[in-house]
């Protein structure tokens, strides 16, 4: 089983549909992020938490927003798509504990905005 | 800003050969360094972690190396496989947060 899932893995919405992008993890780490990837780009950074208590801006984070509703559980969320959101999402996680701090990723949500 | 560079964007050799990607960074003030492979649709996998205070990492045919002074890392990939056409990605961490470059597609002709 895979440590860190994403729900749904490819989602076709229309512009200013509310969408919610889920992640869970089964490694017991503490840190969770979420990145989006375009063509040509490396992964941005859009928010990430250190606990459940601890959520922060990253990157680029105009037009979405989170949850840390668990320890385990990371959610992202466009409250009104837009065609220019359309890409390839990550969720990360990392252990705090570990001194390399190393992230390990989920397979992604490919989202199309129409 | 921390800014991320890899060069080249695409490169395709036959294979058997031994190869070197490229990972560029602006601010040498980093925690650790580490290098992914990504396949088509997928997510990520981590290859080798470097920290800051290390010079390189091997994993089987993998060697990464890394240079803070300079701003250099390099991913050292010898008798390239088929199997090993993928696009190669490294991030840098320094702060709270993990830049990452676009990466280097890699494809290995048979």
């Amino acid at each position: 089983d895979a440590d860190v899932t994403q729900t749904p893995r490819n989602r076709i919405t229309k512009t200013g549909k509310r969408i919610m992008l889920e992640c869970s993890q089964t490694k017991g780490h503490d840190r969770m992020y979420w990145y989006r990837q375009d063509p040509g780009l490396g992964l941005r950074l859009i928010y990430y938490s250190f606990d459940v208590k601890d959520i922060n801006k990253g990157e680029i984070s105009d037009g979405y927003s989170v949850s840390r509703q668990a320890q385990a559980k990371f959610s992202l969320s466009l409250e009104s798509a837009i065609p220019n959101q359309t890409a390839l999402y990550f969720c990360a996680t990392s252990d705090s504990r570990t001194s390399p701090n190393e992230q390990f990723f989920g397979p992604g949500t490919r989202l199309t905005v129409l | 800003k921390q800014e991320v560079t890899q060069i080249p964007a695409a490169l395709s050799v036959p294979e058997g050969e031994n190869l070197v990607l490229n990972c560029s960074f602006t601010d040498s003030a980093i925690y650790n360094l580490q290098w992914f492979r990504q396949d088509p649709g997928k997510g990520l996998t981590s290859l080798l972690l470097i920290q800051s205070s290390q010079r390189e990492q091997t994993s089987g045919r993998l060697n990464a190396s890394l240079d803070k002074s300079s701003g250099r890392s390099t991913l050292y990939i010898a008798a390239s496989q088929p199997g090993d056409s993928a696009t190669y990605l490294c991030a840098v961490t320094g702060g709270f947060k993990t830049i990452f470059g676009a990466g280097t597609r890699l494809f290995v002709k048979a």
